[in-house]
């Protein structure tokens, strides 16, 4: 079975400091691992994945998120946080032969001016 | 391109009534589609998924289901609306490796 562990149901930063949200997984095999924003009463917009490769992974918005494979995690980043950068922040992994994607509970950051 | 559409963006219904909700594709061949729920703005629920037409997976005994009947399109039906169905519907794509990409979603208010 695979997993997605979002500890920390919000995050609270003011604008331009950094900006972290912790991801930790469980999966079978190699994993495919994604980062998903919401919006209110939005549809997910994907930000990023990783696959193979490097293990710094750059995405839109200028967020980035770091493979960490013996610590199974792919902590999502932005080194300087935006008021827009507001919303709920999804980790998803899916294994290498699995169709499906299995998705964190959710974080919902707040960036204050 | 590729791209989905999902409708309606709103329904309210009520309880008992039945329910239809469509979701389309464009741009793409024999997709792998799926139908999530969230609730309370929170986690996504994976009601069905389907890697090809007329193929329907169930990951939770309830009181919805999912057809495929063409390569494309994917609707979630009910024949009796429950109050605890009420949530945020979402529809989504994948292709290979390449992550999910999502409908817009539908808003359902069972009343």
């Amino acid at each position: 079975a695979q997993s997605v562990a979002q500890p920390e149901d919000q995050v609270n930063v003011a604008e331009g400091n950094p900006l972290t949200v912790k991801c930790t997984y469980s999966v079978s095999g190699n994993p495919y691992l994604f980062w998903y924003v919401q919006y209110p009463n939005r549809g997910l917009q994907f930000l990023l994945k990783y696959i193979t490769g490097d293990n710094l992974v750059k995405g839109s918005y200028g967020f980035e998120a770091e493979f960490n494979k013996s610590q199974t995690s792919f902590h999502l980043k932005k080194p300087s946080a935006l008021v827009s950068d507001s919303a709920l922040y999804f980790c998803a992994v899916r294994g290498s032969n699995d169709y499906k994607l299995s998705f964190g509970a959710g974080t919902t950051v707040t960036v204050r001016a | 391109s590729q791209t989905i559409h999902q409708w309606p963006a709103t329904l309210v219904q009520p309880v008992g009534s039945p329910l239809s909700l469509e979701c389309t594709v464009e741009g793409t061949s024999n997709p792998n589609l799926y139908w999530y729920r969230q609730a309370a703005g929170r986690g996504l629920q994976l009601l069905f998924y389907s890697v090809g037409i007329g193929q329907i997976s169930s990951e939770v005994p309830q009181n919805l289901s999912a057809s495929r009947p063409q390569d494309r399109q994917f609707i979630l039906s009910s024949k009796k609306l429950l109050l605890s169905d009420s949530g945020f519907y979402l529809c989504a794509w994948s292709v290979s490796h390449y992550g999910y990409t999502f409908g817009s979603g539908t808003r359902l208010t069972v009343v």
